[in-house]
Order: C-alpha cells, then sequence, then structure tokens
C-alpha cells in the first residue's frame, strides 16, 4: 500500500462547477499537507499549505484536512477553464520526508 | 524574487550520450530535491542534499546517475551513458529543512533520449 492514495481521475466539469479532490494516508507521522497544481509541461506550484485539521481558505480554494480519518481534500468554488491541470497533494512528515500522491487530472469544460 | 531554475528545459539526445541537467535552488533554501516525472510512475524522488551534503541517494536508479553540489546555489544531476528507459521530466525543488517549510519545484528538464 502506498503511503498516500490519490485518484487519478481523470475529471471533467463544467465551468462554475465545485471541484472535489481528495487523498488519503496511512501514516501518522504526517503534519503538513500541501496540495500543488501542474499546468501541462510546467513544474508543480504550490497551491495551499496548511499543518491543523480544519479548513484553510484562499479565494476560491479551500483545504482540508482531517487527521483522525487521515483524509485531506481540496476544493475549488466556481471552477474555471484556467483551473483545468493536474493536482497533487503532498505529506511531510516529522523526519522532513515529501510524500507525494500521484495527482488528479481535472479538465473545467467551458 | 526568482524561483528555482533549470536547464536546459529540454534536452534530446542519442543512446550512450552524457546528460547533464543544471538547477539553481531559491536563495537561502538549505535543501535540494531532485525528482524524475513519468506518467506510469508519477514524481520518484532521486535525491536530496541538506546544506550540499547528499543525504538520501536511495532513489537513485543505477550508477549511470550521479548528483552533485558544489555550492548552495548549484546542483548538477549527471546521466552517463543515458538509454532510452530514462526519458523524463526532471524536476528541481529546494525548500528551507527545519522550518517545515513547503517545496518550490522548477520548471523541469525535459529529456529525450532516442
Amino acid at each position: 500500500q502506498k503511503e498516500v492514495e490519490q485518484d487519478p481521475g481523470p475529471l471533467s466539469v463544467p465551468e462554475g462547477a465545485i471541484v472535489s479532490l481528495n487523498c488519503t494516508y496511512s501514516n501518522s507521522a504526517f503534519q503538513y499537507f500541501m496540495w500543488y497544481r501542474q499546468y501541462s509541461r510546467k513544474g508543480p506550484e504550490l497551491l495551499m499549505y496548511t499543518y491543523s485539521s480544519g479548513n484553510k481558505e484562499d479565494g476560491r480554494f479551500t483545504a482540508q484536512v482531517d487527521k483522525s480519518s487521515k483524509y485531506i481534500s481540496l476544493f475549488i468554488r466556481d471552477s474555471q477553464p484556467s483551473d483545468s491541470a493536474t493536482y497533487l497533494c503532498a505529506m511531510l512528515d516529522t523526519g522532513n520526508q515529501f510524500y507525494f500522491g500521484t495527482g488528479t487530472s481535472l479538465t473545467v469544460i467551458p | 524574487d526568482a524561483g528555482v531554475i533549470q536547464s536546459p528545459r529540454h534536452e534530446v539526445t542519442e543512446m550512450g550520450q552524457e546528460v547533464t541537467l543544471r538547477c539553481k535552488p531559491i536563495s537561502g533554501h538549505n535543501s535540494l530535491f531532485w525528482y524524475r516525472q513519468t506518467m506510469m510512475r508519477g514524481l520518484e524522488l532521486l535525491i536530496y542534499f541538506n546544506n550540499n551534503v547528499p543525504i538520501d541517494d536511495s532513489g537513485m536508479p543505477e550508477d549511470r546517475f550521479s548528483a552533485k553540489m558544489p555550492n548552495a546555489s548549484f546542483s548538477t544531476l549527471k546521466i552517463q551513458p543515458s538509454e532510452p528507459r530514462d526519458s523524463a521530466v526532471y524536476f528541481c525543488a529546494s525548500t528551507w529543512t527545519g522550518a517545515n517549510s513547503p517545496l518550490h519545484f522548477g520548471n523541469g528538464t525535459r529529456l529525450t533520449v532516442t
């Protein structure tokens, strides 16, 4: 079993929809949680960075962490065609090791 | 503020040739990571350095791969000899270890070995 599980998709939604992206993990040592957005032929770009359980909001993006269930989510409200990308979840453990999901490919259709 | 800078952006070479990928981390960061990304395997960690010292190279696939970090602002990843199965996108990333900071990635080098 992988340390981080992420549904690869692909996910296709109409413009304006609410998108939910999810990752599960098995390691209780994971303390910090990140979401990266990767456009085609570009490097992963940090989107959200959270530590505690609960929600963190940044514009149309909300990151949610549930440490008791070992589950994190990224919500995108009012999705736009420019949100079409691959979204990677990532986790940092207490030993400064990073673990990445395989990425979910998202297409927002105008 | 300049991000992580990688060069070249694209590299096409023939099997057996030596390939050198270059990376300049974000100024002030003390850790540097090399990743390889393919459709099949996603992001794979190859090696990471802390304060210019290699800490974990267990992800380096074979002796054909080597990496150096001669100073805090420069790192290289070398493949010699290259093989078609090395074709992938290679990313460099940096961070400040000790502050639980996230990774910041460059835009990668797309390597094609024919």
